[in-house]
């Protein structure tokens, strides 16, 4: 199975401030890469699909790149809202695997 | 509005079986794939299942293969999780998810049900 790992673990910014994360596969998973968001009690939320589209709704701070096996999110400056735990998931190979999650807190 | 409405979950003692079941609106149910995926306490996703839209493909997790059945009723627009042989390790919030791709077998999900919690202890 493909494993996906997500760095760093926990991201220390300020509001205003930009985030980068990354997600780096076992193999390669061409641009079939998702991140979600997820805040404390809550679902998952889709926020970038295949690799650099926004879902519907996302804000334009929120983008993604990548190809292959290295992806990245960037939150270009950081809301009190963006504020939770942000996974990476692959659909490229079954089984579809998810990242262990980057956590960004304020700092 | 999409709305994915989680149920079923529960306290099972080890061995026993539970159904999951997650009500689909607001959009058109048979026209899209669905999953299950779910969260240990305290910890990350994990990919458990997924049926096709039209219910004759179905996927799994090793993790559950052989104990998990997953099916549909397109007429009730309704999702179901059969999980039998439970141990500790299925204890989760187990969520309903919905494919953002149309009448396609693709793994991302655009809209989450709120989860359902499954404890399996003696």
């Amino acid at each position: 199975e493909i494993v996906l790992t997500q760095s760093p673990a926990t991201l220390s910014l300020s509001p205003g401030e930009r985030a980068t994360l990354s997600c780096r596969a076992s193999q390669s998973v061409s641009s079939y890469l998702a991140w979600y968001q997820q805040k404390p009690g809550q679902a998952p939320r889709l926020l970038i699909y295949d690799a650099s589209n926004r879902a519907t709704g996302i804000p334009a701070r929120f983008s993604g790149s990548g190809s292959g096996t290295d992806f990245t999110l960037t939150i270009s400056s950081l809301e009190p809202e963006d504020f939770a735990v942000y996974y990476c998931q692959q659909r490229s190979i079954w089984p579809w695997t998810f990242g262990q999650g980057t956590k960004v807190e304020i700092k | 509005e999409v709305q994915l409405l989680d149920s079923g979950g529960g306290l099972v003692q080890p061995g026993g079986s539970l159904r999951l079941s997650c009500a689909a609106s607001g959009f058109t149910f048979n026209n899209y794939a669905m999953t299950w995926v779910r969260q240990a306490p305290g910890r990350g996703l994990e990919w458990v299942s997924t049926i096709s839209a039209s219910g004759l493909s179905t996927f799994y997790a090793d993790s559950v293969k052989g104990r998990f059945t997953i099916s549909r009723d397109n007429s009730k627009n309704t999702l179901y999780l059969q999980m039998n042989s439970l141990g500790a390790e299925d204890s989760a919030l187990y969520f309903c998810a919905k494919s953002l791709e149309y009448q396609t077998v693709a793994g991302s999900f655009d809209s989450w049900g709120q989860g359902t919690l499954v404890t399996v202890s003696s």
